[in-house]
């Protein structure tokens, strides 16, 4: 399999334009999990699915973030309108079970 | 309080040497525990989970938790070059909430 996979790898945006990172989990994984970090902050945890249904999304920052998971194959993140403070790593993981998680190789956003 | 804590380092061992990471939590109801290792731009990868008291062993890396303690480490016996990274600790807190410490960063020189 060829792991989690993330797209694009790399965002410059300016601030106020909305983003939107990809997600494809790994087949067959029934939960998928969208994380944020930063030097300040570390890893957070932001919103997870099981079965493409949104179960926890306590660690959104605000409205202005978003997530989807149409379908078993694919979700996305997006941020609408983006501002600086905003830019960080974002990892998407998948896992058979919650408490195993394989990381993605991260979207690099920055916000200018 | 941070739910989880690991003293952010670096730490720096000899190649051969034991590295000893540690990490404490605060949620007494905490019933997993995971270890991650991240390198330099890349993205953390699970390398060690431990749900009892008491060692788990997995090659050169050993887990430890004390949950009376609160307080789970892992041993890396025989460092090598290569295990320089950061050190991630996470705890599921429940409901699939997974917390994560902010890491240790290990060097292990040659």
């Amino acid at each position: 399999d060829a792991g989690v996979i993330q797209s694009p790898r790399h965002e410059v945006t300016e601030m106020g334009q909305e983003v939107t990172l990809r997600c494809k989990p790994i087949s067959g994984h029934d939960y998928l999990f969208w994380y944020r970090q930063t030097m300040m902050r570390g890893l957070e945890l932001l919103i997870y699915f099981n079965n493409n249904v949104p179960i926890d999304d306590s660690g959104m920052p605000e409205d202005r973030f978003s997530a989807k998971m149409p379908n078993a194959s694919f979700s996305t993140l997006k941020i609408q309108p983006s501002e600086p403070r905003d830019s960080a790593v974002y990892f998407c993981a998948s896992g058979p079970w919650a408490d195993t998680q394989y990381f993605g190789p991260g979207t690099r956003l920055t916000v200018l | 309080q941070k739910e989880v804590e690991q003293n952010s380092g670096p730490l720096s061992v000899p190649e051969g040497a034991i590295a000893s990471l540690n990490c404490t939590y605060s949620d007494r109801g905490s019933q997993s525990f995971f270890w991650y290792r991240q390198y330099s731009g890349k993205s953390p990868e699970l390398i060690m989970f431990i749900y009892s008291n008491g060692d788990k062993e997995d090659g050169r890396f050993t887990a430890q938790l004390n949950k009376a303690s609160q307080y789970v480490s892992l041993l890396i016996r025989d460092s090598q070059p290569s295990d320089s990274a950061t050190y991630l600790c996470a705890v599921n807190v429940g409901d699939n909430d997974m917390r994560f410490g902010a890491g240790t960063r290990l060097t292990v020189k040659p």
